[in-house]
This record gives C-alpha cells, sequence and structure tokens, in this order.
C-alpha cells in the first residue's frame, strides 16, 4: 500500500521570498516520486520527478526537491516565488513498478502575493 | 517529449445524456490508460485503467456501467459517462505511461445541467 500526505493545504508567500510545499509519503516498496502543477482549469504538468538516482531533484522554473528516506519526505521548495507560480501543487507517489497506480496527495494551492 | 491529447477540454450536456471523452497518445504508443476524476476542492483519484486489447479495471466504488472505457487502439482511449446526472460532473483526465514518467492529457471539465 502507498499514500501521499501534503502538510498544507495553503501556502502563502510574498513574490521574492522562498517557497516549501512539504509532501510526506508511505509505501512498501522503493517509491517513485513526483511533483506536479495544476494552474486553474488546465491539465496537469510535471515538475520533476525522483526515481532513485540523485536525491536533489532539479526540476523546471526553479523548482527542486530533496528525498529524504530517513523522514519520508519529498518537499518541494523554489528559492525566489514568481507572480507566475501561482497554482496547485500535487505530490504523487508510485510504488512498485513504474507502471503502477498513481496515488496523489491532496493538493497545496499556493498564492503569491505582489 | 510524450503528448496525450484529451477532447473535449469542456462540455455541457443535458441530464440523461452520454459524453464520450478521448484521449490520444501522439508521438508513443501507449497500451494503458489511467482515468481520473477531481471534484471541486479536492485531489485526484483513480477511477479505472484501460489496457489495449483487454477489459478495462475499475477501482472500487466507480460504476462500470455508467464509465464505459474503451481502448480501441495503441494510441486511442475513451471515457463514455452514460446516463450523465449532475453529480457526474467534474473535471476529468486521462494518464498514460511512456517511458520515463507519466504524461497527462489536459483534463475535460463536465457539467451536467
Amino acid at each position: 500500500a502507498q499514500s501521499v500526505t501534503q502538510l498544507d493545504s495553503h501556502v502563502s508567500v510574498s513574490e521574492g521570498t522562498p517557497v516549501l510545499l512539504r509532501c510526506n509519503y508511505s509505501s512498501s516498496y522503493s517509491p517513485s516520486l513526483f511533483w506536479y502543477v495544476q494552474h486553474p482549469n488546465k491539465g496537469l504538468q510535471l515538475l520533476l520527478k525522483y526515481t532513485s538516482a540523485a536525491t536533489l531533484v532539479k526540476g523546471i522554473n526553479g523548482f527542486e526537491a530533496e528525498f529524504k528516506k530517513s523522514e519520508t519526505s519529498f518537499h518541494l521548495t523554489k528559492p525566489s516565488a514568481h507572480m507566475s507560480d501561482a497554482a496547485e501543487y500535487f505530490c504523487v507517489v508510485i510504488g512498485g513498478t513504474s507502471y503502477g497506480k498513481l496515488t496523489f496527495g491532496q493538493g497545496t494551492i499556493l498564492t503569491v502575493h505582489p | 517529449g510524450a503528448v496525450v491529447s484529451q477532447h473535449p477540454s469542456r462540455v455541457i450536456c443535458k441530464s440523461g445524456t452520454s459524453v464520450k471523452i478521448e484521449c490520444r497518445s501522439l508521438d508513443f504508443q501507449a497500451t494503458t490508460m489511467f482515468w481520473y476524476r477531481q471534484f471541486p476542492k479536492q485531489s485526484l483519484m483513480l477511477m479505472a485503467t484501460s489496457n489495449e486489447g483487454s477489459k478495462a479495471t475499475y477501482e472500487q466504488g466507480v460504476e462500470k456501467d455508467k464509465f464505459l472505457i474503451n481502448h480501441a487502439s495503441l494510441t486511442l482511449s475513451t471515457l463514455t459517462v452514460t446516463s450523465a446526472h449532475p453529480e457526474d460532473s467534474s473535471f476529468y483526465i486521462c494518464s498514460a505511461p511512456p517511458v520515463g514518467g507519466y504524461t497527462f492529457g489536459s483534463g475535460t471539465r463536465l457539467t451536467v445541467v
């Protein structure tokens, strides 16, 4: 069984300040982990993925995430928020084979203030 | 990169009618397609998995007779919402697992009036 918990339903930051979106996972297997972003009424866009290679993963638009097995965490960070980062972010886990089912976190809505 | 094309992006239909949603893999072959549903202010939930050449598998609580899934070819999977009702109004999105990661369609916003 696998699960993922996004610890904050809403995060609000000012433009130019750091972003931290928290995610904890549970998986019976070595997991693959993803972060996706969804802008209003749009589909999902992959930000980055972890698949048992480097624990620090760099993604698009300046985002990165660090896989910490001891803490079962995969938090998403960005050094400096931009207004265009305002969206909903989903942490996703796949356990077992890479063709397994995706389990989504509850989502975190990021608001960026001018 | 791998692209999944999903149509329509928005549809409004009358209660009792059926709606078909298509997902096509444009530059790769998708033997499997996952269908998700997202209610307002909620996360995505897997509804069913379509497999080319065999019957779809449905998650617990999803009515197979209401949500008909057909994986007609290696590049096309369809979801038909039959006899739609207002409670079926939701955001439906498909996903295919090509090598290297999962690719999502752009989603379909279904509104049943």
